[in-house]
C-alpha cells in the first residue's frame, strides 16, 4: 500500500550544485504534481503533469525542469541550486478528471541549499 | 481567478475547546472543497470533503458545510485533542486543474 513516494527524504545542497527529485505513484493515476511549502506561504505549484508525456508550468517554476518518465514516475530537477530553493517538496497525484477526487501526497523531501 | 484564504494562525486551544478554523473561496463554477491535515514531518493527508452546496464532509470529528451563498468551508470540531495538532489546510478544486492550497492554519492543543 505505498501510495506515492519520494526520495531523498532530505538533502543538503551546495550552491549552483544539481540534483533531481524522484517521485513515483502505484495509483494508476493520470496527474501528477510538485508542490513546495514554505513558512507562511502554503502550498504552491511548481510543475504538474495532467497525462503521460504532458507537463504544465504551475505558479513557481523558475529555476526547475520535470520529467513525466511514464504514468508512474515524475522528477523535479534542479539545474543549478539557489539558497531560495531551500525548501520542502512535496509531490502529489491524482484522478484529474473527476473533480472531486482527492490528491494523494509524498512524504516530502526537505531540501537545505547552502 | 480560483484562490482560498484561510484564518491566520496559529491558534492555541486547550484540551476538549471547540475549534473552528475558517475557510473562504473565491472559484468559477462550482469547485470540490477539501481540507487536509499535516502532522510533523509529514506529508499532506486528506481530513474531509465535500463536492456540491450543502454537503457536509466529516471525518475524526471533523465536520465542514460547503456553503455556496457565503463562500465558505469552515472546519469545525467540538472537542479537540492534544493529537489534533496539526496544520490545517483548505483546498479547491475548481476543475480539471490541480488542487489550490490556502495558507494552512497551525493549530496547537494543550493539556
Amino acid at each position: 500500500n505505498a501510495g506515492v513516494t519520494q526520495t531523498p527524504k532530505f538533502q543538503v545542497l551546495k550552491t549552483g550544485q544539481s540534483m533531481t527529485l524522484q517521485c513515483a505513484q502505484d495509483m494508476n493515476h493520470n496527474s501528477m504534481y510538485w508542490y513546495r511549502q514554505d513558512p507562511g506561504m502554503g502550498l504552491r505549484l511548481i510543475y504538474y503533469s495532467a497525462s503521460e508525456g504532458t507537463t504544465d508550468k504551475g505558479e513557481v517554476p523558475n529555476g526547475y525542469n520535470v520529467s513525466r518518465l511514464n504514468k508512474r514516475e515524475f522528477s523535479l530537477r534542479l539545474e543549478s541550486a539557489a539558497p531560495s530553493q531551500t525548501s520542502v517538496y512535496f509531490c502529489a497525484s491524482r484522478v484529474e478528471t473527476l473533480m472531486n477526487t482527492e490528491a494523494f501526497f509524498g512524504q516530502g523531501t526537505r531540501l537545505t541549499v547552502v | 481567478g480560483n484562490s482560498v484564504t484561510q484564518m491566520e494562525g496559529p491558534v492555541t486551544l486547550s484540551e476538549e475547546a471547540f475549534l473552528t478554523i475558517n475557510c473562504t473561496y473565491t472559484a468559477t463554477g462550482y469547485p470540490s472543497l477539501f481540507w487536509y491535515v499535516q502532522y510533523p514531518g509529514e506529508g499532506l493527508q486528506l481530513l474531509l470533503k465535500a463536492t456540491k452546496a450543502d454537503d457536509k464532509g466529516s471525518n475524526k470529528g471533523f465536520e465542514a458545510t460547503y456553503r455556496k451563498e457565503t463562500t465558505s468551508f469552515h472546519l469545525e470540531k467540538g472537542s479537540v485533542q492534544v493529537s489534533d495538532s496539526a496544520v490545517y489546510f483548505c483546498a479547491l478544486c475548481p476543475g480539471n486543474t490541480p488542487l489550490v492550497f490556502g495558507k494552512g492554519t497551525r493549530l496547537s492543543v494543550i493539556a
